[in-house]
């Protein structure tokens, strides 16, 4: 079957650095997503990965290794608003998307 | 700014009533989709369509339907409602074309509890 597994939850300190992960098992790779999700909110998009390797985005960077069915999102300098959960999903074969449960991060002062 | 709005935030309904949930998108996607999301579980597809009129069954269809009559709406139906359809439902759309990545826009949820 198709799994995506990510963290249940995460803690940080206020200014840190924190890696969410996700590893996958799919039937075919067309590319890998990652969203925010703050409570109560709809999710918004924030990086998309196809080719191995970094993406940066300001304090956000999405890494991806097809070989290893892996992947991470690394948020920097974190701030308060950051606190929220961080869904990653996968493109199948069929172009469908598979969804982690996602992984919620608290940010402490 | 794509906008996906979702007609109704908060629902309560009882067993065994017709609910429609309805979705409109302003950026010309068009693909559309619905979904619902539970505590501890992934995003679970329920239908999307790819055109209007066009409608494909995702992973959970059963006890939903949907309707794409414009190219802007999409709404799903519960037709008789249960407690186990209790849940978050989200709405989202994308462009269908090659050189978009595919990303998903989202709207705000429609959280339904049902009685």
């Amino acid at each position: 079957g198709q799994n995506i597994d990510q963290p249940t939850e995460m803690t940080a300190t206020e200014g840190a650095i924190v890696q969410i992960n996700c590893t996958y098992q799919t039937s075919g790779f067309n590319g890998l997503f990652w969203y925010q999700q703050h409570a109560g909110e709809a999710p918004t998009f924030l990086s998309y990965n196809v080719l191995d390797g970094l993406e940066e985005k300001g304090r956000f960077s999405s890494f991806l290794s097809r070989s290893k069915g892996y992947s991470y999102l690394l948020l920097k300098e974190l701030q308060m608003k950051d606190s929220a959960s961080y869904l990653c999903a996968v493109r199948d074969s069929n172009y469908q998307l598979i969804w982690g449960a996602g992984t919620k991060l608290i940010i402490k002062p | 700014d794509v906008k996906v709005t979702q007609s109704s935030r908060y629902l309560v309904k009882r067993t065994g009533e017709k609910v429609f949930l309805e979705c409109v998108q302003d950026m010309d996607h068009e693909n559309m989709f619905w979904y619902r999301q539970d505590p501890g579980l992934g995003l679970r597809l329920i239908y999307f369509s790819y055109d209007v009129k066009m409608k494909e069954k995702g992973d959970i269809p059963e006890g939903y339907s949907v309707s794409r009559e414009k190219k802007e709406r999409f709404s799903l139906i519960l037709e008789s409602a249960s407690t186990n359809q209790t849940s978050m439902y989200l709405c989202a759309s994308s462009f269908a074309s090659d050189s978009h990545t595919g990303e998903l826009f989202f709207g705000e949820g429609s959280r339904l509890t049902v009685l």
